[in-house]
């Protein structure tokens, strides 16, 4: 079974400053990671699939990088909206595995 | 639109059943995975269970197995979610989303939800 963590649990930031999250596997998850935003009372949101491929709508702000056991999500310059909790989640073997989250709040 | 609507929670006592739908629309749902996400109070999302498009492959997480089972009716565009011997911890959001494929398990679309509680 493979466990995702990410760091730091809480990211604390001014709009427009760049937000850096990690996400680190206990073995390679080769590319197969994917990005989500979530927001309470809300559906989350798909940003980032195969670790760097944006997903459809999403700002060119949101990126995504790494292979193996580190991966990163990277804001350029933090809008308002961007403030939410984010995980990242692994599709290389069952069981799929979301990360314990990132929560990007307003400094 | 993709749009994905789920149903079913409720109260029940520990040791009860429950069985949750999620009604999809907006797009061929037969050629899509699709999938179980909760979120117990307090905590991050955790995946619970998916299947194919076919329905033919199903997965659980070990805490779930044997006493969850995700089945499709792809004439009805529903996806199902019976729940047995159910307990304390399952208590929870449960998410129904779209795979972005027939086995590409990344989630793209969402439904908003129906809440769980298991308590005597």
């Amino acid at each position: 079974e493979i466990v995702l963590t990410q760091s730091p649990a809480t990211l604390s930031l001014s709009p427009g400053e760049r937000a850096t999250l990690s996400c680190r596997a206990s073995q390679s998850v080769s590319s197969y990671l994917a990005w989500y935003q979530h927001k309470p009372g809300q559906a989350p949101r798909l940003l980032i699939y195969d670790a760097s491929k944006t997903a459809t709508g999403i700002p060119p702000r949101f990126s995504g990088s790494g292979s193996g056991t580190d991966f990163t999500l990277t804001i350029s310059s933090l809008e308002p909206e961007d403030f939410a909790l984010y995980y990242c989640q692994h599709r290389r073997s069952w069981p799929l595995a979301f990360g314990g989250g990132t929560k990007v709040e307003i400094k | 639109d993709v749009q994905l609507l789920e149903s079913g929670g409720g109260l029940v006592q520990p040791g009860g059943s429950l069985r949750l739908s999620c009604a999809a629309s907006g797009f061929t749902f037969s050629n899509y995975a699709m999938t179980w996400v909760r979120q117990a109070p307090g905590r991050g999302l955790g995946w619970v269970s998916a299947l194919s498009g076919s329905g033919s492959d199903t997965y659980y997480v070990d805490s779930v197995r044997g006493r969850f089972t995700i089945s499709r009716d792809n004439s009805k565009n529903t996806l199902y979610l019976e729940m047995s011997s159910l307990r304390v911890d399952d208590t929870a959001i449960y998410y129904c989303a779209k795979a972005l494929g027939s086995s590409n398990y990344y989630f793209d679309f969402w439904g908003q939800g129906t809440l769980v509680t298991v308590s005597s």
